[in-house]
């Protein structure tokens, strides 16, 4: 099956840094997804983007899809944006998707 | 406004006890899954339904089943709960095909003693 590689595993932050978060996958796909999951457990989806670029307030995220990466842009990042990212794809007809292990962001004020 | 619940959210159940994890959804998808969260696993599919009568095995199925009677449910069922089963699971629904959103629940939290 697709195998979805995040990095990195953890970073640290201070209020208003930049960060970039990277999604590698062993397979073309058509579905990409980039989640949020905050500390409180809630999953929130950030971005539909199998190709592409797209923007959304600090967040952007662009993929790469002919050399299988993705990657999630965290502009003047905030405490609030502590928690785990997930990257998770799917190659199939349908919507069920692979997740990475995540990206767990601490933003410290 | 449409959601998607899943009940109980907390559960502490014996070893070798039937569990049923209920999950409904006002989106009106036809895509529904089940995925469980462990640490240093991130989440990994149980599994899934793209219509009512239809179910699907996913990446970790043993020991769970599912059915799907109408379109808003779809209830996760372990059969003799093991401690191995301890963990956290959320349901999630999209709409038909590929690329739509993909909306998750709150999770449920199961304990196995």
């Amino acid at each position: 099956g697709i195998q979805v590689e995040q990095s990195p595993p953890d970073l640290i932050l201070q209020e208003g840094a930049n960060s970039t978060l990277r999604c590698n996958f062993s397979d073309s796909v058509n579905n990409l997804q980039w989640f949020h999951q905050n500390p409180w457990g809630q999953l929130i989806n950030l971005f539909y983007i199998p190709s592409g670029t797209k923007q959304n307030g600090r967040l952007s995220a662009t993929t790469v899809a002919t050399e299988r990466y993705s990657l999630l842009y965290i502009s003047s990042s905030q405490t609030t944006d502590s928690g785990v990212y997930f990257c998770a794809v799917g190659g199939g007809s349908q919507g069920n998707l692979i997740f990475g292990k995540g990206t767990k962001l601490s933003v410290k004020p | 406004d449409a959601e998607i619940t899943q009940s109980p959210r907390h559960k502490i159940t014996e070893t070798g006890r039937q569990v049923t994890l209920a999950c409904h959804q006002t989106w009106n998808h036809n895509n529904m899954f089940w995925y469980r969260q462990d640490l240093g696993h991130g989440l990994r599919l149980i599994h899934y339904s793209y219509g009512v009568q239809d179910t699907n095995k996913g990446e970790v199925s043993d020991g769970y089943s599912v059915s799907r009677s109408n379109t808003e449910d779809l209830p996760l069922t372990l059969e003799s709960a093991a401690s191995s089963q301890t963990s956290v699971y959320f349901c999630a629904s999209s709409r038909t095909g590929s690329g739509n959103t993909i909306y998750f629940g709150e999770g449920s939290w199961l304990t196995v003693v």
